[in-house]
């Protein structure tokens, strides 16, 4: 099946700061990927979805302009939160489609922590 | 609006006994159906999944039922063992590639 690799897998950022969560598809040309945001105990909640070559479309209650998504390429997909604060604080998932039974596959995650 | 639910965060099962995880969802637009196994800090796993024109799908241990007029799925996981002590997601999604997700529950098999 499909490689998702997810970098960096873990980062500690001051608050205030930006920080940038690159998704590759290692075998699979996406032109479409997922972000995900977990807090402690709760469930995977869908963040955004990233369009190769054009604008991200986000959900409800996400901000667009603190949480930038890039998708310039089929296999690279970005995620840069903005002037981090430590609510921000989250584990961060993205996602690509690649049909078939198994359906998704997952990146293995970046736990951010906003200190 | 949590779409997809799954009201039991936890459950605690015996090795060797049958594990049966629940799932409902509201969205009668929903068409396919996923399960996750997940580990603390790393990406969901993907178990299982069912198309809406079925109504079980089955993989080795794990079966996936599907009750459409009742927006019900569950995955029954026989016989249980150690290493299938995880955090479970349900997972479904429509006419969009959009994975909704459940709320998730923690199954701990103890021998």
């Amino acid at each position: 099946g499909a490689v998702v690799s997810q970098h960096p897998s873990r980062v500690i950022c001051k608050s205030g700061t930006s920080v940038k969560i690159e998704c590759r598809s290692l075998d699979f040309q996406a032109t479409t990927m997922f972000w995900y945001r977990q807090f402690p105990k709760q469930s995977l909640m869908l963040m955004a979805t990233s369009n190769e070559g054009s604008k991200a479309t986000y959900e409800q209650g996400v901000e667009k302009d603190k949480f930038l998504i890039n998708h310039a390429s089929l296999t690279l997909s970005t995620l840069t939160v903005t002037s981090a604060h430590p609510e921000d604080s989250s584990f961060y998932i993205c996602s690509i489609r690649i049909g078939g039974t198994g359906g998704y596959t997952f990146g293995s995650g970046t736990r951010l922590t906003v200190v | 609006d949590q779409q997809v639910k799954q009201n039991s965060p936890s459950l605690s099962v015996q090795e060797g006994r049958i594990s049966i995880l629940n799932c409902d969802y509201t969205n009668s637009m929903f068409d396919y159906f996923l399960w996750y196994k997940k580990y603390p800090a790393e990406g969901p796993t993907f178990l299982i999944s069912i198309s809406s024109i079925k109504d079980k799908n089955e993989d080795g241990r794990f079966t996936v039922f599907l009750n459409k007029s009742a927006k019900h799925l569950s995955l029954h996981i026989v016989p249980s063992q150690p290493g299938d002590s995880a955090v479970y997601f349900c997972a479904a999604s429509g006419n969009t590639d959009k994975l909704i997700f459940g709320t998730g529950t923690r199954l701990q098999v103890f021998p």
